[in-house]
């Protein structure tokens, strides 16, 4: 395991839904990314918290709404999705400082929208 | 507009060989470049990874060659083994990688024994 935990690993919701994935690391980082990663797509940076503050936003939708409690937790909210943001969604946390800036990622929820 | 271009899309060498996998990027801004390897059901792992200033580096098997000029850089896996059968991404950012990663779309390489 990488010390960065992500729940759940699968979650299957209608378009009216509201659900949330959370994610935790255990390293004591203190910036955390939220990914989507579709077939035969580029990862795609979707959110950037550095020290609990947001300083990246990536054209994400409104329907996907980030929240950072402290610097060891991540949110993503959902709601209102479309089948096509059905995807891998991965979050990584680094610890930006220093020369090295590695980014340690979970395993990943798998979602699907129906 | 796809900022990293990785190639090629899917890989098969043969047990022992080396296999290459190439990336280039267009902003000239990006000054950390790292590879990452994905198994099925698993997250990216970082694999290795290399800044401007150098024009190679070598860990184990793995080597990333970089050409700062032609904005290119490569993976290459020496006496590949199937083990290192997975998905390979190439990845860029600036600011040393504090603001994410910008990733090619992968390479899928299979080793055959």
């Amino acid at each position: 395991e990488t010390g960065v935990t992500q729940t759940p690993r699968h979650l299957v919701m209608g378009m009216t839904n509201k659900k949330s994935l959370k994610c935790e690391q255990h390293l004591g980082h203190n910036a955390m990314y939220w990914y989507k990663q579709s077939a035969k797509k580029p990862l795609e940076l979707m959110f950037v918290y550095n020290f609990k503050e947001q300083t990246e936003n990536n054209s994400v939708p409104s329907r996907f709404s980030p929240e950072c409690p402290n610097s060891s937790h991540l949110f993503l909210h959902l709601h209102t999705l479309q089948p096509e943001d059905s995807a891998l969604y991965l979050c990584a946390s680094s610890a930006q400082t220093g020369y090295s800036t590695e980014a340690f990622f979970g395993q990943g929820t798998r979602l699907t929208v129906v | 507009q796809q900022q990293v271009k990785q190639s090629p899309q899917s890989l098969i060498v043969q047990k022992g060989g080396i296999s290459i996998i190439n990336c280039a990027y267009e902003n000239t801004a990006f000054d950390y470049f790292p590879w990452y390897q994905q198994f099925p059901g698993k997250g990216p792992a970082l694999l290795i990874a290399i800044r401007p200033d150098v024009s190679e580096k070598k860990e184990g098997r793995f080597t990333i060659s970089f050409n700062k000029s032609a904005k290119q850089f490569s993976l290459h896996i020496m006496d590949s083994q199937p083990g290192d059968s997975a998905t390979y991404f190439c990845a860029a950012s600036q600011g040393g990688g504090a603001d994410g990663l910008t990733f090619g779309k992968g390479t899928h390489l299979i080793i055959q024994p």
